[in-house]
């Protein structure tokens, strides 16, 4: 079936504008992770979805940054007055459930942001 | 706050050598799992440990949980130039339970 998809796959904004990132994860999937990745490095976890609710949001870096999600299906990962700083690949991943017992994460292709 | 480290950062290896990756963590692991992505690419699962001293093979691939549940490596034999990638690896903390990544270790194989 089809995987995670994002989009759009490249956005270019200039400093100080708001951007939405979208995600869909794959269906049934009960959980989605949003992820940050800056050139050259690690991932950066942002937040978690269960369903439609946030259980763990301890990754977002500045009240700039939230997330929602609708049912058990899209979300949404907005950023608002945007910095160069926030420049990066933004990965999205789900996975069938989620909570202290893990189950694989399938990964979308990611959106790469540049804020000029 | 808990961290997990991964070792070393980059290896560059010639064809045909054996490679390894660990990752360490300051505190306990409810289990952990590995992730390969290439160039350009996203992340793949690759495996998942949950089990005390636990090893796992995927043809040239060895994976390893320590006995503590503190740290994983990964082994590849023989690579070869499909192997090229960064690893990561990520821990399910037993305390917190958060789930973390390692900053990964990106793997150059010379043919």
């Amino acid at each position: 079936g089809a995987g995670v998809s994002q989009s759009p796959s490249n956005k270019v904004t200039e400093k100080g504008k708001d951007v939405e990132l979208r995600c869909d994860p794959i269906s049934g999937h009960t959980a989605l992770y949003w992820y940050r990745q800056r050139l050259g490095q690690g991932l950066e976890f942002l937040i978690y979805f269960q369903g439609n609710s946030a259980p763990d949001k301890s990754g977002l870096p500045s009240d700039r940054f939230s997330a929602e999600r609708t049912g058990e299906s899209v979300s949404t990962l907005t950023i608002q007055r945007t910095q160069q700083e926030d420049s990066a690949v933004y990965l999205c991943a789900s996975s069938l459930r989620g909570g202290r017992v893990d189950y694989e994460q399938y990964f979308g292709p990611g959106t790469r942001l540049t804020v000029t | 706050g808990q961290q997990v480290m991964q070792i070393p950062q980059y290896q560059h290896v010639q064809e045909g050598e054996d490679f390894t990756t660990y990752c360490n963590s300051s505190t306990t692991l409810s289990n952990i799992q590995w992730y390969k992505q290439r160039p350009g690419g996203h992340p793949v699962f690759l495996i998942q440990l949950v089990k005390s001293g636990e090893v796992k093979k995927q043809k040239r691939l060895t994976f390893q949980f320590g006995e503590a549940k503190k740290n994983s490596s990964l082994h590849i034999t023989a690579t070869q130039t499909t192997d090229v990638g960064t690893y990561f690896c990520a821990g399910r903390s037993s305390n917190t339970g958060k789930l973390i990544f390692g900053q990964g270790t990106t793997l150059q194989v010379k043919p």
